[in-house]
Parts: structure tokens; sequence; C-alpha cells
């Protein structure tokens, strides 16, 4: 079974610019969660999709949206890019939103000059 | 303010020997904790969970202990291997809207020489 893929996994972007990162979840798998991990604050939540709909979100500015489509693909975007939004940004799937164990991709790591 | 604490950020022990890496939360209503390793330029791949309704958890080589009254949990490594060299995440999951969410804590750097 092919793992979660993300793209792309480099990205440099200037402030005030938009990005949208795409992550694929493995197959079968319906719930998509996003993180942003930074050196000072470690692994932070920042929404999770179940077929389709958002079922949760952590605590980050209407800046940062997703969606996920039919064949649960999810997308992640941040609008107006600041310099502390530098971070890898890591998407992790599960084959139900109540278990336990994510899956996560390699991530994508987001530069903001 | 941190849920979750990882205070010892890294850790270094020999090829052989039990590496011991601890958690604290503070949150009582987790109730489901996970460990996660992280190589670089990779995504962090599960390790091992406990409920809340036990003490103790074994795979292998790798065993986690929950002291909920303390609100601490640790994962020993036995014995430790080189490729055991990793940041390991500790994570702790309440319920919410159908589903468990995770707050990691930064992550503890286990360097392990042979």
């Amino acid at each position: 079974k092919a793992g979660v893929t993300q793209t792309p996994r480099y990205l440099i972007k200037t402030r005030g610019q938009q990005v949208t990162l795409s992550c694929s979840p493995i197959s079968g798998h319906r719930s998509v969660s996003w993180y942003q991990q930074t050196p000072g604050q470690g692994l932070q939540f920042l929404f999770e999709y179940f077929s389709e709909t958002q079922r949760n979100k952590g605590n980050f500015p209407g800046r940062f949206s997703g969606r996920q489509f039919s064949n649960s693909r999810s997308e992640m975007n941040v609008s107006t890019l600041e310099l502390g939004d530098s971070a890898l940004y890591l998407c992790a799937s599960s084959s139900t939103s109540g278990l336990n164990e994510q899956f996560f991709g390699p991530g994508t790591r987001l530069t903001v000059l | 303010d941190q849920q979750v604490k990882q205070n010892s950020p890294s850790l270094s022990v020999q090829e052989g020997r039990i590496s011991i890496l601890n958690c604290d939360y503070t949150n009582s209503m987790f109730d489901y904790f996970l460990w996660y390793k992280k190589y670089p330029a990779e995504g962090p791949t599960f390790l091992i969970s406990i409920s809340s309704i036990k003490d103790k958890n074994e795979d292998g080589r790798f065993t986690v202990f929950l002291n909920k009254s303390a609100k601490h949990l640790s994962l020993h490594i036995v014995p430790s291997q080189p490729g055991d060299s990793a940041v390991y995440f500790c994570a702790a999951s309440e319920r919410s809207g159908g589903s468990y969410i995770p707050t990691f804590g930064r992550g503890t750097s286990l360097i392990v020489h042979p």
C-alpha cells in the first residue's frame, strides 16, 4: 500500500502571497489531518477532515483553510503569508476518525521570505 | 501553555542499554497516549500507544508506562540500537467532534551510540 504523499515537498514564497499544499492519504483512509511543525512550537494541529467535512479545527487564524475531496485527497491553503508561517506542514491520514494511529506524510517545507 | 511536555530535548544512550523517554501532561481529559518516532526528512511514524485504562503496554523492545495520578508516561526501549536514533514525540488525545485530536510534545532527540 502506498503511503501518504504530499506535494510539493519544498516551497518558497514571499510575504503576502498565498499557497496551496496537497495531500493524498493512504488508499481507503477517510480521515486527513494537517499539522504545522516549527522548532519553537513542535507539532501543532491545524484541522481534520473526514468524508469531506471539517470535523475539528486547531487554534490557527482564518488565513489557514482546507478542504477534502470525494476521493479523500485534501488541500490546505494559507493566504496572506507571513514570515512566521515558515514551517514543515505535515499531513496524516487514518482509516476512521476514531482511530488514533495516524500515518504521516513526509511533509511540505514552506519558507516565507 | 503546553499541555504535553517532554522536558528532555535530548538523550544519549549506549547501544544495548535502556533508553527512557519521559512525557508529562496537564489535561486530565486526555485518555489515549501515543509515541511517534521521526527520522530527518520523514514524517513521524507511529510506535506504540496506551489507553488510560491501562498502565503498561509492550511491543517488542518498546514498552510504554502510564501513571495517571502523576499525569506522566514514559517510553522504555530495551535494548537500545543505533537505528533507534531519532526524535521521539509523545502525544496525548482527547475525544472531540467524533475523533481523537492529539496534542504533541516538542520531542526528545535520542542518540544511541554504537
